[in-house]
C-alpha cells in the first residue's frame, strides 16, 4: 500500500520567505510526527499529533514554526521568516499506535534551502 | 532526561567484514530500542527493534541485543555487503500505555563498505 509522502521533495526559498511543507501519512494512521535532520546531524523531534489530542510541541526550535493537521490526516509544516540555519530535510513521520508495539514509518522528507 | 549516544563515523570496511556499531542510551524505565537505516536518496527506514530487556532484534543478518546492565544496543553484522552502505541510527522510545510518545535518535553512523 501507499507509504508515507511528503511534498515538495525539494524547495529553496530565500531568508525572510515563509515556506509549508505537507505530509500525507498512510491512512488509517492516527500519529504523526515531524523531525529535522540537519546536515551531518541527527533527527531533531519537531512535533507530534496523536488522534485529537493537543499536539506535543515541545521540540519546535522557534515560534516561527507552527504545524497543524486537519482532520486527522493530512499535516501541514509551516515556517515562517526563513533563516539559513532552517535548511535541512523534514522528515514526517506516521504510525498505527499500539503501545510498545508502534513502528512508526517515515516519509522521504522534504529537504529545504535558505539561501 | 532521555538520549542515545552512537559511535562516531564514518566506518569503512572491506566486504565480508564483521561490523559492529556501538550504541548506548540513557533513560528511565524500560524504553523500546531501535535501530533505523537511511540507505543514499531513500527515506528512513526501521531495521530492528527490541521492546525489553534480552530481547535480540534482527533483519537483514543484522542483529543487536537489548542489554539493560550496560544501557547498550549495538548493532552487528558477520558479513558485510557492498549494499549495506547506509546511514545508521539508534533510537529510543519511552513506554506510552495511553498515548504515542516521540522517538530519541542518535546522530547516525555513516558505513562505507569497499568491494
Amino acid at each position: 500500500g501507499a507509504g508515507v509522502s511528503q511534498s515538495p521533495s525539494n524547495k529553496v526559498t530565500e531568508k525572510g520567505k515563509d515556506v509549508e511543507l505537507r505530509c500525507d501519512p498512510i491512512s488509517g494512521h492516527t500519529a504523526l510526527y515531524w523531525y529535522r535532520q540537519s546536515l551531518g546531524q541527527g533527527l531533531e523531534f519537531l512535533i507530534y499529533f496523536q488522534g485529537n489530542s493537543a499536539p506535543d510541541k515541545s521540540g519546535l526550535p522557534s515560534d516561527r514554526f507552527s504545524a497543524e493537521r486537519t482532520g486527522g490526516s493530512v499535516s501541514t509544516l509551516t515556517i515562517q521568516r526563513t533563516q539559513q540555519e532552517d535548511s535541512a530535510v523534514y522528515l514526517c513521520a506516521s504510525s498505527l499506535f499500539r503501545g510498545d508495539k508502534e513502528t512508526q514509518y517515515f516519509g522521504p522528507g522534504t529537504r529545504l534551502l535558505v539561501l | 532526561g532521555n538520549s542515545v549516544t552512537q559511535m562516531e563515523g564514518p566506518v569503512t570496511l572491506s566486504e565480508e567484514a564483521f561490523l559492529t556499531i556501538n550504541c548506548t542510551y540513557t533513560a528511565t524505565g524500560y524504553p523500546s530500542l531501535f535501530w533505523y537505516v537511511q540507505y543514499p536518496g531513500e527515506g528512513l527506514q526501521l531495521l530492528l527493534k527490541a521492546t525489553k530487556a534480552d530481547d535480540k532484534g534482527s533483519n537483514k543478518g543484522f542483529e543487536a541485543t537489548y542489554r539493560k546492565e550496560t544501557t547498550s544496543f549495538h548493532l552487528e553484522k558477520g558479513s558485510v555487503q557492498v549494499s549495506d552502505s547506509a546511514v545508521y541510527f539508534c533510537a529510543l522510545r519511552q513506554p506510552g500505555y495511553s498515548s504515542a510518545s516521540k522517538i530519541i535518535f542518535g546522530s547516525g553512523t555513516r558505513l562505507s563498505i569497499r568491494p
